[in-house]
């Protein structure tokens, strides 16, 4: 079982929908949770920490987190053709504290 | 103030060749990385340091060395390179373990 396991996509969505990514974790100590968006051939940028179970919200995006089911997901409103990229979920495992990437979810946001 | 920087750019080289990949960072942050990404492998991490004077292996650190010169420079070495070694190399850095990560532009690496 990979640690950070997301599904790779392509997800289509209709501009203006919402894009749900989803993200689970096999570290169930695991305290640090990131979502990344990188454009190809960029750098990954930071969209979204959290830290506590529940919901955060940040503009159009919402990040969910369930320590319990040991899953996170972040949730993209009003989806534009801009938010065409390739979203990276990150957790921070218990003990050596190392960030573990997953290997990303395409997304389409199509006009 | 420009965040990570990374040089450098695009580098191609023969089997066997050295190189030395250099990044700094202007944030004052304690702890910095190397990664390699791969198409369909997502980010993996080569080496780690997370304080001045302090370097850890990551996932998949064989054929790569690593020195923290000073708090805002760390560099990756490869000795001999080899063609499994072509990727894409990203630097970053944090302030501490458990906190948000701030990216170079990368390095684009091709050996033939």
């Amino acid at each position: 079982q990979k640690e950070v396991e997301q599904n790779s996509g392509p997800l289509s969505v209709p501009e203006g929908a919402i894009a749900s990514l989803n993200c689970t974790y096999s570290d169930r100590g695991s305290q640090s949770f990131f979502w990344y968006r990188q454009y190809s051939g960029k750098s990954p940028e930071l969209i979204m920490s959290i830290y506590s179970n529940g919901d955060k919200e940040d503009g159009r995006f919402t990040a969910q987190l369930n320590k319990a089911s040991q899953y996170v997901s972040l949730l993209i409103r009003d989806s534009q053709p801009s938010d065409s990229a390739t979203y990276l979920c990150a957790v921070v495992t218990s003990g050596t504290y190392k960030y573990i990437f997953g290997t990303g979810t395409r997304l389409k946001v199509l006009a | 103030n420009a965040g990570v920087t990374q040089t450098p750019k695009f580098q191609v080289l023969k089997t066997g060749q050295s190189m030395t990949l250099q990044c700094a960072q202007d944030m004052n942050h304690n702890s910095m990385y190397w990664y390699r990404q791969d198409p369909g492998m997502g980010l993996r991490l080569i080496y780690y340091s997370a304080s001045e004077g302090t370097t850890d292996k990551g996932e998949v650190p064989n054929g790569y060395n690593v020195s923290r010169l000073n708090k805002r420079e760390f560099s990756l070495r490869l000795e001999s390179a080899a063609p499994s070694q072509t990727s894409v190399y990203f630097c970053a850095s944090s302030q501490g373990a458990q906190e948000t990560q701030y990216f170079g532009p990368g390095t684009r690496l091709l050996v033939l």
